[in-house]
């Protein structure tokens, strides 16, 4: 069946460090995929998404690119803020009426 | 614009109870998705209603049920509850019919706790 499996945390990163959150997929169809962030006591928000191979999603600095050869969908940042401490989840869907949901992962950042 | 909203907030049965989730969509999506959301996981698809039709369910016993409402808002209803059952549960609105190019719009959650 169709999964996501994204790296572990918690991940803890000095400001203006290079972020990189991995994302792999399993899918038996097209799947578009996706990054949510979750903010402390907030809701998911869409970060950024691709909806075809070799697409690249980007969004308030992040930035992700859909590389079908190794299944996979890794989230970067070039220099992370205090502001990004949140969990990241990537998603997958193939069909639009069910989304696969990773185990998210814990970002923080320190000045 | 009004977005997802959710009640209640929090929430504590006891097992074997039922409970109903409430949900307001976000002005004018016609699509409402549920999730649960276990402490430390991401969220699981329970299922999707578009237009009043469930259209897709995820790997939930009947026990979970849903409806939508020609305004387009949407109940959640759990019988039997187990302790299982604690979570975070999720509510997404989107416009159209679900396809995968549409953005959902999650709400903050309804925090159910089973004693």
């Amino acid at each position: 069946g169709d999964s996501v499996t994204q790296m572990e945390g918690p991940v803890t990163l000095s400001e203006e460090a290079f972020l990189t959150i991995n994302c792999t997929y399993t899918a038996t169809g097209y799947p578009s995929l996706f990054w949510y962030v979750q903010y402390p006591g907030e809701g998911l928000q869409l970060l950024l998404k691709a909806t075809k191979a070799d697409d690249k999603g980007s969004n308030k600095g992040f930035e992700a690119t859909y590389r079908k050869e190794t299944t996979s969908f890794h989230l970067e940042k070039g220099s992370v803020q205090v502001s990004d401490s949140a969990v990241y989840f990537c998603a997958l869907t193939t069909t639009g009426n069910q989304f696969y949901f990773g185990t998210g992962t814990s970002l923080t950042v320190i000045p | 614009e009004t977005g997802v909203t959710q009640s209640p907030t929090h929430l504590i049965k006891t097992r074997g109870q039922q409970v109903t989730l409430r949900c307001s969509s976000q002005s004018g999506h016609n699509t409402v998705s549920w999730y649960q959301q276990a402490l430390g996981q991401g969220p699981q698809f329970i299922f999707q209603y578009y237009r009043e039709e469930e259209n897709g369910r995820g790997n939930f016993p009947p026990r979970f049920s849903g409806l939508q409402f020609p305004n387009y808002s949407s109940e959640l209803n759990v019988n039997a509850l187990e302790l299982d059952d604690s979570a975070l549960y999720l509510c997404a609105s989107s416009l159209g019919s679900g396809g995968p190019f549409d953005e959902q719009f999650f709400g903050p959650g309804t925090r159910l706790t089973v004693l």
